[in-house]
């Protein structure tokens, strides 16, 4: 059964930190590993991933893939209170490439 | 401006009364789906369209129907609402291939009494 396994659940850190965000996949087929960030409304898109060992990067924000050991990392520098969220990691299935499979989150809290 | 569009964005009703979520997109997007998030459980799967008239099951079918006659629109339909469906619903899109995002409505909190 394909699943997204992501880590920590929750973690809180005091601004100016540094945070990196782990998911692992099991998923048959891979094609691609999507990166979202969710406040209090509809999750926004930020990274997709298809390629190991390439970082995409936008501003504070960067991501690697790798496809051997079936995880992807999401890094924020220099955290602002801004960078509260659910960040969620999302893989497309095999059996239906309409299919996504979500991880249940991690939830970061920035302390001012 | 490329959008997802669900309406109602809030919802309270009572057990057993039948109600449908409308979603819209305008990016002519092949895929669609509903999804379900409860605390603790992240992100699931109701239902999801590769196209019109083909819709297929995610992972947690249980209590909900939908449609898909036309491109740009996909109703979720709770035919009788139960207390356990009390949650925050996205409808999204994204467009046919492996390799392309999802975009999200704003979502519907849908609460059963």
């Amino acid at each position: 059964e394909d699943k997204v396994v992501q880590s920590p659940l929750s973690l809180v850190v005091h601004e100016g930190d540094t945070v990196t965000l782990n998911c692992s996949y099991e998923v048959t087929n891979f094609r691609s590993l999507l990166w979202y960030k969710q406040e209090k409304k509809a999750p926004t898109f930020l990274f997709m991933l298809t390629s190991s060992g390439i970082e995409k990067k936008s501003g504070r924000l960067s991501s690697i893939l790798d496809k051997k050991e079936l995880f992807s990392i999401l890094n924020i520098t220099a955290t602002q209170t801004g960078d509260s969220a659910v960040y969620l990691c999302a893989v497309p299935g095999y059996s239906s490439a309409s299919k996504i499979i979500f991880g249940s989150g991690t939830r970061l809290s920035i302390r001012p | 401006e490329a959008q997802v569009t669900q309406n109602p964005r809030y919802l309270i009703t009572v057990t057993g009364k039948k109600l449908t979520v409308t979603c819209s997109q305008n990016m002519n997007h092949e895929y669609m789906s509903w999804y379900r998030q409860d605390p603790g459980l992240g992100l699931r799967q109701i239902y999801y369209s590769m196209n019109v008239e083909v819709t297929d099951k995610g992972d947690v079918p249980e209590g909900y129907k939908v449609s898909r006659k036309e491109k740009r629109n996909f109703p979720l339909i709770l035919e009788s609402p139960s207390p356990n469906q009390t949650s925050l619903y996205f409808c999204a899109s994204r467009q046919q291939g492996g390799n392309t995002e999802a975009f999200f409505g704003q979502g519907t909190r849908l609460t059963v009494v």
